[in-house]
């Protein structure tokens, strides 16, 4: 049982460029999560998905795309990356039981924009 | 709009020391609350969560919170610090109309003194 993973986890990209963060979850959950942690700002939420084959935007949607086409997978792309979106991209995974409410974090993807 | 506010950026303890962490919230009614901990270039683990019931809740590593209403606070406490609590430390709230989105606080530094 991995949990919750990511990968990269390092990138230094071009501005202009474009990539893909994958995110995995062997859990079964339904909802996952794309977060970017920057200095003094906490978690601020990109988009995330409460099942598969559906998205929705978060709290600073922008310059990013997001795919879930199998229930493990979460899939965070950027078409064309800014200074701006340098960051740490945290995926989660999140467990809805009876008195339980929980979300699984990746380790991270510590991604920079030149 | 829903708020978090941790007010301490950084908080500085001697081993064996006592701890209080704080956080403040703007939410209409009761939410769900929650302290996660995220070591150095690590994911975040969760420490302990507040749905309902008894105010003053136990989490994991000996940590505690209470939950107070009339003050809008759930603060985390620990009688005795060991050095390998030095994490950051996020307080997150969750509201059941807001498809159980978490809004996150930016988060306390702590450091410990030998």
């Amino acid at each position: 049982n991995a949990g919750v993973t990511q990968t990269p986890k390092f990138r230094v990209l071009k501005t202009g460029q474009s990539m893909t963060l994958l995110c995995a979850q062997d859990m079964n959950h339904e909802y996952m999560y794309w977060y970017r942690q920057d200095p003094g700002m906490g978690l601020r939420l990109i988009h995330y998905s409460v099942g598969e084959g559906t998205t929705a935007k978060g709290e600073v949607p922008d310059g990013y795309n997001v795919s879930r086409l199998k229930k493990q997978n979460f899939l965070l792309g950027l078409e064309s990356a800014a200074p701006s979106q340098t960051s740490v991209y945290f995926c989660a995974s999140r467990e809805i039981r009876l008195e339980s409410d929980e979300q699984f974090f990746g380790p991270g993807t510590r991604l920079t924009v030149l | 709009a829903q708020s978090v506010t941790q007010p301490d950026i950084h908080i500085t303890v001697s081993e064996g020391a006592s701890l209080e962490l704080r956080c403040n919230y703007s939410y209409g009614a009761t939410p769900y609350l929650f302290w996660y901990v995220q070591s150095p270039g690590q994911g975040l683990q969760l420490l302990l969560k507040y749905f309902s019931g008894d105010t003053l809740v136990q989490g994991i590593k000996g940590f505690e919170a209470e939950f107070k209403r009339s003050q809008s606070s759930f603060n985390l406490r620990k009688p005795s610090v060991h050095w390998s609590d030095a994490a950051e430390y996020f307080c997150a709230v969750g509201a059941p109309d807001s498809n159980y989105q978490l809004i996150w606080g930016a988060g306390t530094k702590l450091i410990i003194k030998p």
